[in-house]
């Protein structure tokens, strides 16, 4: 079955750092792409999601990018600030019903001011 | 804004015990689903409930049973627990059960066993 491999575990930045996360996907049927932010105590929140027809995507200071050759997908926060700390978790889903996310092991973004 | 909501938040019980989570969401969704998270921050779906009806059952151990007495909760029963089972169990819900679908997270509930 699909198998998402999300790198680093654990990542520290500065204020005003970019700050990237890497997931990889085995799966070539794969066809959305979810990243999910989960803030201490809270729960799990849609940053964005993509579709495997559209390879770069923006958000509020982040870019998700997806290379569906080598499957692929990063999200970068582009000048990180202490709000931005949080675990964030990327997914992957298939065309098909029963939707059935498959996520990465997760990264735990540390911003210090 | 939380929408789906599960309690308790936290439960320690005993190796053998039987406990039970519930989970209510006020979005009118179709989808329900059980999501574990363990001590690392893996989440692993386990069962997904689509308008009452049960579609996805991963492979869990049979002490697992899943409730639903209509679309809006989805509970979730845990026969006799075992130390294993410590982890945080994460209720979400989505308009329908295609690959497409945005989940929407409860804040968990957290079981510890002794």
């Amino acid at each position: 079955g699909e198998q998402v491999e999300q790198r680093p575990p654990h990542l520290s930045v500065r204020e005003g750092d970019s700050a990237v996360i890497t997931c990889t996907y085995t799966d070539p049927n794969s066809y959305y792409f979810f990243w999910y932010k989960q803030e201490p105590g809270a729960s799990l929140q849609l940053l964005m999601k993509v579709f495997s027809s559209t390879e770069i995507n923006e958000g509020q200071g982040f870019t998700v990018l997806l290379n569906k050759k080598d499957k692929r997908l990063s999200l970068n926060l582009t000048a990180a600030h202490p709000g931005d700390s949080a675990a964030y978790f990327c997914a992957v889903s298939n065309q098909g019903g029963s939707a059935k996310l498959i996520f990465g092991e997760g990264t735990k973004l540390t911003v210090s001011s | 804004e939380t929408a789906v909501f599960q309690t308790p938040n936290y439960h320690v019980t005993q190796v053998g015990n039987e406990v039970s989570f519930n989970c209510k969401q006020t979005l009118g969704h179709d989808t329900m689903y059980w999501y574990k998270q363990d001590s690392k921050k893996l989440l692993k779906i386990m069962f997904s409930y689509n308008n009452k009806q049960l579609i996805v059952n991963e492979t869990v151990p049979r002490r697992f049973s899943p409730q639903s007495s209509d679309k809006a909760h989805l509970n979730l029963r845990i026969k006799s627990v075992e130390p294993e089972d410590s982890a945080v169990y994460l209720c979400a819900s989505s308009r329908g059960g295609w690959g497409a679908e945005t989940l929407y997270f409860g804040s968990g509930t957290r079981l510890t066993v002794l």
